[in-house]
């Protein structure tokens, strides 16, 4: 049973490029939240989606937005890049209902030049 | 606003010791709370999870506790190995809708490193 998976691993960007991750979730699970981790900090929370919609947003710009298609598969879009976007991007995914287990893909990591 | 805190920021051991790594809120008002390690440059993995009327869990040689009334939290290693050294992160739920976890609010880790 595959675990969360991103894609892609690594990538470099320019400053005003636009990017887009994307995330399988685990099997069964059906909704997917994603966090930015700086060096040294802890993760913060991005966005989450179930059935397809936006359910929770952090404390980000409207640069960022995302999407849950009918597989439950997620993208994050990232808009306008600045050096401060560089970072791990991390996707979880969990069951709806199932209370509390949550499980971390191993993240993307962006770097803006 | 709830807000995460863990101490310390860094800890360097020789193998076989037993160790304790903080963690603190500021909301005691918590559905749970959850441990994680992270090796570097990689994903989260959660070690423990306590629920809001739990007081501990274990896990081979980890045990973790919670204080609601306080807003700590403690993770217990026992005979501390090598191959224990990450970064380890306790994190809440921000809110808790329909059943399901909303977003966690983290600390900012301790590093551990463990000599062997």
């Amino acid at each position: 049973d595959a675990g969360v998976t991103q894609s892609p691993t690594h990538l470099i960007k320019t400053r005003g490029q636009q990017v887009t991750l994307r995330c399988s979730p685990k099997s069964g699970h059906d909704t997917v939240s994603w966090y930015q981790q700086a060096l040294g900090q802890g993760p913060q929370f991005i966005f989450q989606y179930y059935e397809e919609e936006e359910r929770q947003r952090g404390n980000f710009p409207d640069r960022f937005s995302g999407h849950q298609f009918p597989n439950y598969s997620s993208e994050l879009n990232v808009n306008a890049l600045l050096l401060g976007d560089s970072a791990l991007y991390l996707c979880a995914s969990s069951r709806g209902g199932s209370g509390n287990t949550i499980y971390f893909g191993e993240g993307s990591w962006l770097t803006v030049v | 606003k709830q807000e995460v805190t863990q101490i310390p920021a860094a800890l360097s051991v020789p193998e076989g010791e037993n160790l304790v790594l903080n963690c603190s809120f500021t909301d005691s008002a918590i559905y749970n709370l959850q441990w994680f390690r992270q090796d570097p440059g990689k994903g989260l993995t959660s070690l423990l999870l306590i629920q809001s009327s739990q007081r501990e869990q274990t896990s081979g040689r980890l045990n973790a506790s919670l204080d609601k009334s306080s807003g700590r939290s403690t993770l217990y290693i026992a005979a501390s190995q090598p191959g224990d050294s990450a970064t380890y992160l306790c994190a809440v739920p921000g809110f808790y809708y329909g059943g399901s976890q909303g977003n966690l609010i983290f600390g900012k880790g301790t590093k551990l490193s463990v000599k062997p």
